[in-house]
């Protein structure tokens, strides 16, 4: 079967650094996807790993090892405003450019 | 701004109604992808269009249809409502050819309550 795990819950402070965990198990493998989603709205793309290694974008760093089926996502200098669910979602080997989803990650930021 | 749009964006109705949700792609965009997401739940994928060709289907109950016309928008239709039907209903879509990630870009959701 096809699946992806990502802790539920996570607790940061204001200022820190936090390391979202995302492991996959899929059929075939065409790229991992990280989004941002706030209570209530619409996710929004954060970042792409199709080769290993990391992707840097700001305070948002992410990464991808493909023969250990694995990626985090690195979140420095948090914000309240980070305060959100985190999606990983990996492309398979399907041609139709699905995606399959991670449940996400609740990300809380204390101060 | 993702480009998305959907309409409406909230809708209330009873149990054993039926309601069409809209939603028009991004400029370009071919494939369109509907989504389920229940209180505190992670997204459950429903269908997907491309072109105006269903391509894939996911965990979308009989009672649940969609289309996709020429012009590209895409209606999911829900009918026979039930109470379990409450939920935020996303349509994203992606550019399908060409390209390298293919990300979806989310449109802002339908928040259907059935009373």
């Amino acid at each position: 079967g096809q699946n992806i795990d990502q802790p539920t819950e996570m607790t940061a402070t204001e200022g820190a650094i936090v390391q979202i965990n995302c492991t996959y198990q899929t059929s075939g493998f065409n790229g991992l996807f990280w989004y941002q989603q706030h209570a209530g709205e619409a996710p929004t793309f954060l970042s792409y790993n199709v080769l290993d290694g990391l992707e840097e974008k700001g305070r948002f760093s992410s990464f991808l090892s493909r023969s250990k089926g694995y990626s985090y996502l690195l979140l420095k200098e948090l914000q309240m405003k980070d305060s959100a669910s985190y999606l990983c979602a990996v492309r398979g080997e399907d041609s139709n450019y699905q995606l399959i989803w991670g449940a996400g990650t609740k990300l809380i930021i204390k101060p | 701004d993702s480009g998305v749009t959907q309409t409406p964006k909230h809708l209330i109705t009873a149990t054993g109604q039926r309601v069409t949700l809209r939603c028009s792609p991004r400029s370009g965009d071919l494939s369109v992808y509907w989504y389920q997401q229940s209180l505190d739940q992670g997204l459950q994928f429903l269908i997907q269009y491309y072109n105006g060709e269903e391509r894939a289907k996911g965990n979308i109950l009989e009672r649940f249809s969609a289309q996709q016309f020429p012009d590209l928008h895409s209606e999911l239709n829900l009918s026979s409502l039930e109470l379990g039907d409450s939920a935020l209903y996303f349509c994203a879509s992606s550019a399908g050819t060409g390209g390298t990630s293919y990300e979806q870009y989310f449109g802002p959701g339908t928040r259907l309550t059935v009373t």
